[in-house]
């Protein structure tokens, strides 16, 4: 079956623009969450979602961050007025329900820089 | 807060031979989750191995194996009979309760394996 898709693969804006990020997770997985990956930083959790729960944001690094889940399914992570920082793969991971589901499932993450 | 230390940035090893990647963490939780990823340079992170910390017995998928040390805090990854496609980036990564945290993750090891 399908994975979990990102898009786009890669964005390019300038440093002040606001960036949407997307994610479709596996379908009937539940979980979703997101990470930031940078040179500088290592892989960060950034935020999680769980059904139609209200998510937890305890990893957003700022308040220009924040990400909706519309309907328990697709996922989108938006950046506003960008700075170089923000530069960094973001990846996003979905997981299924149920006792004993522990594996996150990865797409292949958005590339994004900020000029 | 949980850390996990990775502390070979880099290690090379011909073909078929077994190399040992090390991984420690830090938590005062008693039961979590454990897991070793695979990166390779398409991106795509591959749950590799895990091992729930309630386990005594040491998880082993194939040719990976884990030495999972409870009161060391230890979590290293044993890749036996090596092969070109294990050149990635490996990641140890922690996770406190089982789908209600996100993945807190060590920096990396990249392992290269020369044919």
């Amino acid at each position: 079956g399908a994975g979990v898709s990102q898009s786009p693969s890669n964005k390019v804006t300038e440093k002040g623009k606001d960036v949407e990020l997307r994610c479709d997770p596996i379908s009937g997985h539940t979980a979703l969450y997101w990470y930031r990956q940078s040179l500088g930083q290592g892989l960060e959790f950034l935020i999680y979602f769980q059904g139609n729960s209200a998510p937890d944001k305890s990893g957003l690094p700022s308040d220009r961050f924040s990400a909706e889940r519309t309907g328990g399914s697709v996922s989108t992570l938006t950046i506003q007025r960008t700075q170089q920082e923000d530069s960094a793969v973001y990846l996003c991971a979905s997981r299924s329900p149920g006792q004993g589901s522990y594996e996150q499932y990865f797409g292949p993450g958005t590339r994004l820089t900020v000029t | 807060a949980q850390t996990v230390t990775q502390s070979q940035p880099e290690m090379s090893v011909q073909e078929a031979e077994t190399v040992t990647l090390s991984c420690t963490y830090d938590t005062s939780e008693s039961n979590y989750y454990l897991f070793w990823y695979k990166q390779p340079p398409s991106r795509q992170m591959i749950l590799v191995i895990r091992q729930e910390a309630y386990k005594q017995q040491n998880a082993t998928e194939n040719r990976f194996s884990v030495n999972f040390q409870k009161a060391a805090k230890s979590f290293s990854l044993k890749i036996s009979d090596s092969q070109l496609g294990d050149t990635a980036m490996y990641f140890c990564a922690f996770m406190k309760r089982l789908g209600a945290d996100g993945l807190t993750f060590g920096k990396g090891t990249h392992l290269i394996i020369q044919p």
